[in-house]
């Protein structure tokens, strides 16, 4: 059965860089097509952040494209997100999604709420 | 501001059909891209309903259906139960400067009256 479980710390102060790791199991991390950061700020709906491809290939929302780092380590079977210089408006449940076969999220993590605050 | 739109509610009495749209244009849905649906139960993480326009992942009822049609797509449940009550999304691609860039509707709170 493949699991994603997110951490990270729950507050980060403003301009400062929120770091994010998702553990993958059940499933090898290199085979699938793209995994991807989703978040959804409180009583919203969802915004996609980025995804990076088997391939290495990554991708990201323009609207936070310079702010945004993803990155997979295959030894460990995880993928992280960095988002720089956040503000308060970076608060949100935080969730990692695989997506194994086609375009759609088979999978996702249970979600980590990030406080950005000081 | 979604690229995608999706009405912000709709509701429905137990036993009844809903239909929840998610209207693109042509550079999502309108390019060809698939759309897919998601469940969002209160608390909860998105689920995977439908994928490649209209088909359901195991596990999922056939209650739930898809359709996708032009720059358009919809969701359809029908013999609606009250454990239907949840935030429904639609997902696709979007063709921009940037590459193929994953998009969201903006969701839609489906209540059983």
């Amino acid at each position: 059965q493949v699991q994603l479980q997110e951490s990270g710390p729950g507050l980060v102060k403003p301009s400062e860089t929120l770091s994010l790791t998702c553990a993958v199991s059940g499933y090898s991390i290199s085979s699938g097509y793209y995994w991807g950061w989703i978040r959804q700020p409180p009583g919203k709906g969802l915004e996609w952040i980025g995804s990076i491809y088997h391939s290495g290939s990554t991708y990201y929302n323009p609207s936070l494209k310079s702010r945004v780092t993803i990155s997979v380590d295959t030894s460990k079977n995880q993928f992280s997100l960095k988002l720089s210089s956040v503000t308060a408006a970076d608060t949100a449940v935080y969730y990692c999604a695989g997506a194994v076969a086609g375009s759609k999220f088979d999978y996702w993590g249970q979600g980590t709420l990030v406080t950005v605050s000081s | 501001q979604s690229v995608l739109t999706q009405p912000p509610s709709v509701s429905g009495a137990p036993g009844q059909r809903v239909t929840i749209s998610c209207t693109g244009s042509s550079s999502n849905i309108g390019a060809g891209y698939d759309v897919h649906w998601y469940q969002q139960l209160p608390g909860t993480a998105p689920k995977l309903l439908i994928y490649g326009n209209s088909n359901r992942p195991s596990g999922v009822p056939d209650r739930f259906s898809g359709s996708k049609s032009g720059t358009s797509a919809s969701l359809a449940i029908t013999g609606l139960q009250a454990e239907d009550e949840a935030d429904y999304y639609c997902q696709s691609y979007d063709s921009s400067l940037s590459g193929s860039v994953v998009v969201f509707g903006g969701g839609t709170k489906l209540t059983v009256l």
